[in-house]
């Protein structure tokens, strides 16, 4: 597609149920990112994807949270017995290069995926 | 703790004033340095971006932003704006150490209102 794409746009869930979020990067894009943006605040990096080896996941906030991106293109971040505090935007970027280069710093954004938690 | 500071949560300005939004980024070392702009019901955008060289850089839509390493900020400027510049900025860097380069880190934005 033309750009990064996440779905749903908006989702509501009950505290305690499981969601998972989709993220479609630009095709052939090797470097995935997830960040999650409090009411407020910047977005807050939680982890990267090179292909579909997750090299870095230093900021996922506790192990409720897992992403995968099993076949190097289409990435899903999956959060387990959600809470209030998980409330957020959950953006998903995507880079033509690998992390490290320069041209990794051209990070495309999708519109990211609002997460309400009741 | 890596930190990108963001002096204003709120500007307000009417068309052709002119802008400048402040960003003071926390770490000693070689950084490349951003601004991203998100306007209503839109992602974010790259606006504009220092790796090296000329201090001043240009980036889309008239803004500029000048690296002052002794002071750590990166302000952005417009000398006009315009009712259309009306968004979220967000400031944001990544560190370099050695060949390898931490992640990008962002400030809480500011929100620029532009009034007709």
């Amino acid at each position: 597609g033309a750009g990064v794409s996440q779905s749903p746009r908006y989702k509501v869930a009950k505290r305690g149920q499981d969601v998972a979020l989709r993220c479609d990067p630009i095709s052939g894009h090797v470097s995935l990112f997830w960040y999650q943006q409090a009411l407020g605040q910047g977005p807050e990096f939680l982890t990267y994807f090179q292909n579909e080896a997750q090299l870095d996941k230093s900021g996922l906030p506790s192990d409720r949270f897992f992403a995968e991106r099993p076949e190097g293109s289409v990435s899903t971040l999956k959060i387990q017995r959600t809470q209030q505090e998980d409330s957020a935007v959950y953006l998903c970027a995507s880079s033509l290069a690998v992390s490290g280069t320069a041209n990794n710093e051209k990070l495309f954004f999708g519109s990211g995926t609002q997460l309400s938690v009741l | 703790a890596q930190s990108v500071s963001q002096h204003n949560h709120h500007v307000i300005l009417s068309e052709a004033a002119s802008l400048e939004l402040g960003c003071n980024y926390s770490y000693g070392g070689t950084v490349n340095l951003f601004w991203y702009v998100q306007y209503p019901g839109q992602h974010l955008q790259l606006l504009l971006k220092y790796f090296s060289g000329d201090p001043l850089v240009k980036g889309i839509k008239g803004f500029e932003a000048e690296f002052i390493k002794s002071k750590f900020s990166f302000n952005l400027r417009k000398p006009s704006v315009q009712w259309s510049d009306t968004a979220e900025y967000f400031c944001a860097y990544i560190r370099r150490y050695g060949g390898s380069q931490g992640n990008l880190i962002f400030g809480k934005g500011t929100k620029l209102s532009v009034k007709p």
